[in-house]
């Protein structure tokens, strides 16, 4: 299996700075990579797919990049509800696997 | 409009087999490309991908569990079921079915997920 570690495992960040955290998978996923929201009590919402390209409807203060085996998600400018918990996931071979997840709070 | 919604039997018991039901609307699961994944998450922690199931009617699942997964879709298709066989505490989590959209063969995320179904196995 693909094992993607994630960190930091948590941060706090004031409203409007730049927020950046980091994915690194076991092997090269060739850009195959997801970055995920969750909100307490919600499902998870896709921000990133393809390591790089943003889901229709997310700001675009969200954005992605990394290639090989490290990837990385930034918020340019934290907002209040930018708040959660937050997964990468490879999909370049079953079994699918994710972070470990990093939740983000307002400092 | 997509959408998908899970149900199950909220709390069963340990050795009992877990019967999952994903009902969604706006697309159908016989579009080339289509393909409707489950994926569990225990209280407080990460996500884990279990089972899926394509337009051609393919399975796949996560080898750590294989044994114990079906993962099954109607004739109609609009609903995937999955079944999880002798179940036990390690298995109480919340459970989502979510559209997993594929690029050639690389799946690129679950774009539109299921509220969750939250299941408990206790005796």
């Amino acid at each position: 299996d693909i094992q993607m570690t994630q960190s930091p495992a948590s941060l706090s960040a004031s409203l409007g700075e730049t927020v950046t955290i980091q994915c690194r998978a076991s092997e090269d996923i060739y850009s195959g990579l997801a970055w995920y929201q969750q909100k307490p009590g919600k499902s998870p919402q896709l921000l990133i797919y393809g390591a790089s390209s943003l889901q229709d409807g997310v700001p675009s203060r969200f954005s992605g990049s990394g290639s090989g085996t490290q990837y990385s998600l930034k918020i340019s400018s934290m907002q209040t509800e930018d708040e959660g918990v937050y997964f990468c996931q490879q999909g370049l071979k079953y079994p699918l696997t994710f972070g470990s997840g990093t939740k983000l709070e307002i400092k | 409009q997509v959408t998908l919604k899970e149900s199950g039997p909220g709390m069963l018991q340990p050795s009992k087999t877990l019967s999952l039901t994903c009902s969604f609307s706006g697309f159908s699961l016989s579009t080339s490309g289509m393909v409707v994944s489950w994926i569990r998450q225990p209280s407080g922690k990460s996500l884990e991908w279990l089972a899926a199931i394509d337009w051609d009617g393919d399975k796949y699942y996560n080898p750590s569990l294989k044994s114990r997964l079906t993962v099954s879709k109607d004739t109609s298709n609009t609903q995937v079921f999955l079944k999880i066989t002798s179940v036990d505490i390690a298995d109480t989590a919340t459970y989502y079915c979510a559209r997993t959209l594929l690029i050639t063969t690389v799946v690129t995320g679950f774009d539109y997920w299921g509220q969750g179904v939250m299941v408990t196995v206790s005796s």
